[in-house]
């Protein structure tokens, strides 16, 4: 059972634009979220979280926004630059717990 | 430089012959942890040791043993390999259980079973 997902395997998208990624998820006792970014050959790296106490957290260019109601959140890149293209990881723990719960992963393209 | 280190990065080996993937950190963490990538699947956790000479299964264990004989090192051991065990393998550490959202990962480990 897919706790976290991320139903959007890819997305491809213009310098300069914004890129919107969207994570799912259906269980209601995670309470802190996380997006991390994956180079190829690389490790994934933490990106951006947010707890869920709040609905937006912004860093520079990245700016996770939760909806609680909807068991939604996504992560918004303004504007994109080509440094982004990546897979990003969507990710849902409770605090204390022991494990991250991941999403599929989405690759992110941007086009110049 | 902080970091998590694994070796091999690569391994090509036969159904049946054991093998170890070796996983360090110099970042003096409590908690480290195995994930498995597959594709459409994310990452799975294998196993997680909160500490020295603790460890517990994580969600997709069967086929695979750890130790944490020392803090900084987690092996993960596959007694037996098998074809289905072929993936890309990322050993994560970070502070404590209660800082486990910020993990810091190992460059990962392309293991293929024949």
């Amino acid at each position: 059972d897919q706790q976290v997902k991320q139903n959007s395997p890819s997305l491809s998208v213009q310098e300069g634009r914004i890129s919107i990624l969207n994570c799912d998820y259906t269980n209601s006792m995670f309470d802190y979220f996380l997006w991390y970014k994956k180079y190829p050959a690389e490790g994934p790296t933490f990106l951006i979280s947010i707890s869920s106490i709040k609905d937006k957290n912004e860093d520079g260019r990245f700016t996770v926004f939760l909806n609680k109601s909807a068991k939604h959140l996504s992560l918004h890149i303004v504007p994109s630059q080509p440094g982004d293209s990546a897979v990003y990881f969507c990710a849902a723990l409770i605090q204390g717990a022991q494990k991250l719960v991941f999403g599929q992963g989405t690759r992110l393209t941007i086009n110049p | 430089e902080a970091q998590v280190t694994q070796n091999p990065r690569y391994l090509i080996t036969v159904t049946g012959k054991k093998l170890t993937v070796t996983c360090s950190q110099n970042m003096n963490h409590e908690y480290m942890s195995w994930y498995r990538q597959d594709p459409g699947l994310g990452l799975r956790q294998i196993y997680y040791s909160m500490n020295v000479e603790v460890t517990d299964k994580g969600d997709v264990p069967e086929g695979y043993k750890v130790s944490r004989k020392e803090k900084r090192n987690f092996p993960l051991i596959l007694e037996s390999p098998s074809p289905n065990q072929t993936s890309l393998y990322f050993c994560a550490s970070s502070l404590n259980r209660n800082k486990n959202y910020e993990q810091y990962f190992g460059p990962g480990t392309r293991l293929t079973v024949t």
